[in-house]
């Protein structure tokens, strides 16, 4: 069964950075896009940044943009979110998901909790 | 940049009735549209995908349609665990975005 779990939030002060990790198992990591999704505090949900399954190319959102870095490492089964220069409106559940060509964002982690607060 | 409007953004309702939600994106997507649902507390779920497309393990009272810009999502028979937060999202091109959501209430 495909899993995705998701470590690396916490509590930061503004400015600061923090790493993202997701670790990917019950499929062939290496054959699918994935992508980060973050959900603010009672909004709705964001796209963040893609990465192609090769590691070829990235996408980010422009409210990240030079700020976050999307990668991977297909080795380890794992996806990862370099996340600087932090701001409160950054502060939001942030989802890694897997995508297949065929059905789009078919896998969803848990989620992990990001807090940008002084 | 696609934009995607969902309407109505509530929807009461009752246990038994139908539900039918709205996305309407402004310029085509084709059929690049998938609908997703998410309960309290809970990462979303792929419902739909490609438009008309149930997802594994998706109950055939979800059903979507449309293609171009309007696209709906209906649920045929409200059941007790349906009552959620259901949102559209456009894989046409990049960003991939998402639609504000649409809450199924009680």
């Amino acid at each position: 069964q495909a899993q995705l779990v998701e470590s690396g939030g916490g509590v930061v002060q503004p400015g600061r950075s923090l790493r993202l990790s997701c670790a990917a198992s019950g499929f062939t990591f290496s054959s699918f896009g994935m992508h980060w999704v973050r959900q603010a505090p009672g909004k709705g949900l964001e796209w963040v940044a893609v990465i192609w399954n090769d590691g070829s190319n990235t996408y980010y959102a422009d409210s990240v943009k030079g700020r976050f870095t999307i990668s991977r490492d297909n080795s380890k089964y794992t996806l990862f979110l370099q996340m600087n220069s932090l701001g409160v409106e950054d502060t939001a559940v942030y989802y890694c998901v897997g995508e297949t060509t065929v059905k789009g964002m078919d896998v969803w982690g848990q989620g992990t909790t990001v807090t940008v607060s002084s | 940049e696609i934009v995607l409007t969902q309407s109505p953004a509530t929807l009461s309702l009752s246990p038994g009735e139908r539900a039918t939600l709205s996305c309407r994106a402004s310029q085509s997507v084709g059929s690049y549209l998938a609908w997703f649902q998410q309960k309290p507390g809970q990462a979303p779920r792929l419902l739909i995908y490609d438009a008309s497309n149930r997802a594994t393990g998706i109950p055939a009272r979800f059903s979507g349609s449309g293609s171009g810009t309007d696209f709906t999502l209906t649920i045929s028979s409200l059941e007790p665990e349906d009552f959620a937060v259901y949102y559209c999202q456009h894989r046409r091109d990049w960003p991939p975005a998402f639609g504000g959501g649409a809450k199924v209430e009680i």
